[in-house]
């Protein structure tokens, strides 16, 4: 088995941009997916197949692949980005990240 | 409009078990891969389970195998989740998930239901 390693937290200013990474020996060769979790919520794909965005996630949002870690970018982040964010890909979930917007 | 929905958790004791089942509706359920998902108290995501679209191929995490059994009715649009031997370490709100990919990763979640062992 592998796993996939996030920093535990990462804090931006509003309007700043938010990066949180994933790291994983086979991100190379499997997509990977990142969810926000909003306390007492269930999870909301916010990325898919590295870098593809569902329809009605804002256009802020995007991610990118390089090796063995994926990125996940929030561009202009605002308050209501605050959350928690977990990377997944075959079947394994990152440790996740909490973002706070300062 | 996608919705899953989930029941049967509850309060167990230690080896006890429990039969968690999904609903689900606005989609063509018998098309579509599906995993359970659960969150300890305070903790992150873990996957649990993968059922192909047939119920022909199942994983399962080293976790709970040998004492979890997914399956699925695709005339009732129902996933299910057996869980048998239930420990502490299962106490979780348990998340019906549609997988999107093939490989564990989900686009649409329920809203989970909690599963508490404990004497």
């Amino acid at each position: 088995s592998y796993e996939l390693t996030q920093p535990p937290s990462v804090s931006v200013s509003p309007g700043q941009t938010a990066r949180i990474t994933c790291s994983g020996d086979a991100l190379p060769k499997q997509y990977a997916y990142w969810y926000q979790q909003k306390p007492g919520q269930a999870p909301v794909l916010v990325i898919y197949k590295d870098s593809e965005r569902p329809s009605g996630i804002p256009e802020r949002f995007s991610g990118s692949s390089s090796g063995t870690t994926v990125t996940l970018t929030i561009s202009g982040v605002q308050a209501e980005d605050e959350a928690d964010y977990y990377c997944q890909s075959a079947y394994r979930f990152g440790g996740g990240t909490k973002l706070t917007v300062l | 409009e996608v919705q899953l929905v989930e029941s049967g958790g509850g309060l167990v004791q230690p080896g006890g078990s429990l039969r968690l089942s999904c609903a689900a509706s606005g989609f063509t359920f018998s098309s579509y891969e599906m995993n359970w998902v659960r969150q300890a108290p305070g903790k992150g995501l873990e996957w649990v389970s993968y059922i192909s679209s047939s119920g022909s191929t199942i994983y399962y995490a080293d976790s709970v195998k040998g004492r979890f059994t997914i399956s699925r009715d695709n005339a009732k649009n129902s996933l299910y989740l057996q869980m048998n031997s239930l420990r502490a370490e299962d106490t979780a709100v348990y998340y019906c998930a549609r997988d999107m990919g093939g490989d564990g990763s989900a686009d649409y979640w329920g809203q989970g239901t909690l599963v508490t062992v404990s004497s």
